[in-house]
């Protein structure tokens, strides 16, 4: 399993756009990236997945460069409620089970 | 996007006694469920990986006799926390993943469950 490194905490203020790389040095061929976000006492809960290039959702953005040994969370105006812990996990799909390892995840603070 | 149930949401228990948590999909099927615990201010770890009609697989350094995982049906999956003592209070956490061949892979995870032994 590919083991990500993020930063362990940031800070912004409110409609700013935050960006949080996480890096992933032995992603594997078959390997996805998925970004959670977790607040205090609640499961996580999906933000974006992506394989490669650019993935834009509702919520955010992922920007995964050629090599894939990095990845980049692009959450854009952010707001009070955007405070949480963000997590990038990679993992092996499809197929089998999807066994991910959680890292250190990064405590985004947002600031008024 | 699919939901996850648990429950309890918190319990309060004795030392020595034992605890039940359900964790359930509620619309679909997850022949797959993970069980995780996260200390304050830490990262989830997980524990063990259940799959539905055959053991579960626990991760190095998770006791199988004392963290009890069974997932009788396609919907439900449960942990057992036998003799529980106060280093087993935890956030504990399961999560059902999506059926393979979507487009989207995603582990829809559940509200969580708060243990405390007193």
């Amino acid at each position: 399993l590919a083991k990500t490194t993020q930063p362990i905490s940031m800070d912004s203020y409110e409609g700013q756009e935050v960006n949080i790389t996480c890096s992933h040095n032995n992603i594997a061929t078959n390997d996805y990236i998925t970004w959670y976000q977790q607040f205090p006492s609640q499961g996580p809960r999906f933000i974006i997945q992506g394989y490669k290039t650019k993935v834009t959702n509702e919520v955010a953005s992922l920007f995964i460069p050629a090599d894939r040994k990095s990845s980049t969370l692009s959450l854009p105006r952010v707001s009070l409620s955007d405070t949480a812990v963000y997590y990038c996990l990679v993992g092996d799909i499809p197929g089998g089970y999807q066994k991910v390892t959680f890292g250190t995840g990064t405590k985004l603070q947002v600031i008024p | 996007g699919a939901v996850v149930s648990q429950h309890p949401s918190r319990v309060i228990c004795k030392s020595g006694t034992s605890v039940k948590i359900e964790c359930r999909s509620l619309d679909f099927q997850a022949t797959t469920m993970f069980w995780y615990r996260q200390f304050p201010k830490q990262s989830l770890m997980l524990m063990a990986t259940s799959n539905e009609g055959s053991k579960a697989t626990y991760e190095q350094g998770v006791e199988k006799d004392k963290f009890l995982i069974n997932h009788a049906s396609l919907t439900l999956s449960t942990l057992t926390v036998t003799s529980a003592h106060p280093e087993d209070s935890s956030f504990y956490i399961c999560s059902a993943r999506s059926s393979p061949g979507q487009e989207i892979n995603e582990q829809f995870f559940g509200p969580g469950t708060r243990l405390t032994v007193l």
